[in-house]
């Protein structure tokens, strides 16, 4: 069965402080790995795509990585402006375009 | 930039009430995508169109939701009888065609309050 776990459930940051968020997944042929950012009561934010293993991209402090079984999202420098639920979503291979997500990481980053 | 929009923004009913949702997805999108999300919890895909074809239904879509896109632009959702557990923020989102992973674009959302 197709699946995404998140880790850490939560994680609180001093600004500045950098980290990583993790995406495990397991999918029967992967067409893409999504990253988005969620705010309270708000739909999800798209932020990136990544298609195969070995690919980053960026935006701002934040980098996206990709391995055959996990994402990483890290955060550089982050600010209190950077607060928010990160959601990661697998699209499966076949004739599905449903995106199968994970529970998010929610991050709160103090002043 | 008009992005996806969804009406109402929030709903309160009563139990057995039924209630319909809109949405508009990006203009230039053919593809469309209902999911439900709880409160700690990522969403979850209900049902997707591509324009007016509904091409795929989760068995979370029981037999009281229904969705249409009848021209192939706007969609609605429908829940009959509502229960309480029934109670979750229900998004759309819409993306292009692509063979490749697309990413979908999501609207604000309409809460949904089954009193």
């Amino acid at each position: 069965e197709d699946q995404v776990t998140q880790s850490p459930e939560a994680l609180r940051l001093q600004e500045g402080e950098s980290s990583s968020l993790n995406c495990s997944y397991t999918v029967s042929g992967l067409r893409g790995l999504f990253w988005y950012r969620q705010d309270p009561g708000k739909g999800p934010e798209f932020l990136f795509t990544l298609y195969s293993a070995g690919e980053e991209k960026e935006k701002e402090r934040l980098k996206a990585t990709l391995t055959k079984k996990e994402s990483f999202l890290h955060i550089t420098a982050p600010k209190p402006e950077d607060s928010a639920t990160y959601l990661c979503a697998v699209q499966a291979g076949g004739a599905t375009n449903k995106l199968i997500f994970g529970t998010g990481t929610l991050l709160a980053v103090q002043p | 930039d008009t992005g996806v929009s969804q009406d109402p923004r929030h709903k309160i009913t009563k139990r057995g009430q039924n209630v319909t949702f809109r949405c508009d997805p990006i203009s230039e999108h053919n593809r469309l995508y209902w999911y439900r999300q709880t409160l700690g919890q990522g969403p979850e895909f209900l049902t997707y169109f591509q324009n007016e074809a509904q091409l795929e239904k989760s068995r979370l879509l029981s037999d009281r939701f229904s969705a249409e896109r009848p021209k192939g632009s706007f969609s609605t959702l429908e829940i009959q009888r509502t229960e309480q557990g029934d109670s979750a923020m229900y998004l759309c989102a819409s993306s292009l065609e692509g063979l490749a992973g697309v990413e979908q674009f999501f609207g604000p959302g309409t809460r949904l309050t089954v009193l």
